[in-house]
């Protein structure tokens, strides 16, 4: 069935690190991949998505890439802030446009 | 703000009972999605509606129920309530399938 691995669960940087987080989803006809962060008691929230079109997509500290091949995609966020700190999710989709989340990712950035 | 309106933002209520969460998508969504958001859990798909029509339905259980109307609102119906059924529901919009979706606040459902 339909499935998205995300690792790792938590993750721990210094202010100013890079932080990657890595998903995997099982359904081939999946074209679209989204990240949600989401803040403690908040909804979640787009940050940034990409269709299965594009290999890498770029928007100022934040990146994702496409491995349509390997079924993978990869958030990155450079010079990471203490506000980044919140629960990050990926979600990869068909044309019906239903979601389906990963499990999350708890990201610390400690000043 | 998303755009997206969910009430009641708290619910707390009694084991066996049933309550009902509202959604009011963007306007212009025509795709209303229901997700179900556990302690320390992610966000767990439970069904879709597309224009008044249901599209794809998750790991939803009989005990719960779901409508579109014709304004395009949409209601999530939860019965026979267990203390499992605990949880924060989040009601998500978008303008089709295949744009992004935005996320209203969700519901804190609270059963004791």
């Amino acid at each position: 069935g339909e499935n998205v691995e995300q690792h790792p669960s938590t993750l721990s940087v210094q202010e100013g690190d890079s932080a990657v987080i890595k998903c995997t989803y099982s359904d081939s006809a999946s074209n679209y991949f989204p990240w949600y962060k989401q803040e403690l008691g908040k909804r979640p929230q787009l940050i940034i998505d990409i269709r299965s079109n594009v290999g890498e997509k770029k928007d100022q500290r934040i990146a994702v890439t496409l491995n349509k091949t390997a079924k993978h995609f990869s958030l990155h966020i450079t010079e990471t802030q203490p506000e980044d700190s919140a629960v990050y999710f990926c979600a990869a989709s068909t044309d019906t446009g239903k979601l389906i989340f990963g499990q999350g990712t708890t990201l610390q950035v400690k000043p | 703000d998303s755009g997206v309106t969910q009430t009641p933002k708290h619910l707390i209520t009694a084991t066996g009972q049933r309550v009902t969460l509202r959604c009011s998508p963007r306007s212009g969504d025509l795709s209303v999605y229901w997700y179900q958001q556990s302690l320390d859990q992610g966000l767990q798909f439970l069904i879709q509606y597309y224009n008044g029509e249901e599209r794809a339905k998750g790991n939803i259980l009989e005990r719960f129920s779901a409508q579109q109307f014709p304004d395009l609102h949409s209601e999530l119906n939860l019965s026979s309530l267990e203390l499992g059924d605990s949880a924060l529901y989040f009601c998500a919009s978008s303008v089709d399938m295949i744009t992004e979706a935005f996320f209203g606040q969700g519901t804190r459902l609270t059963v004791v």
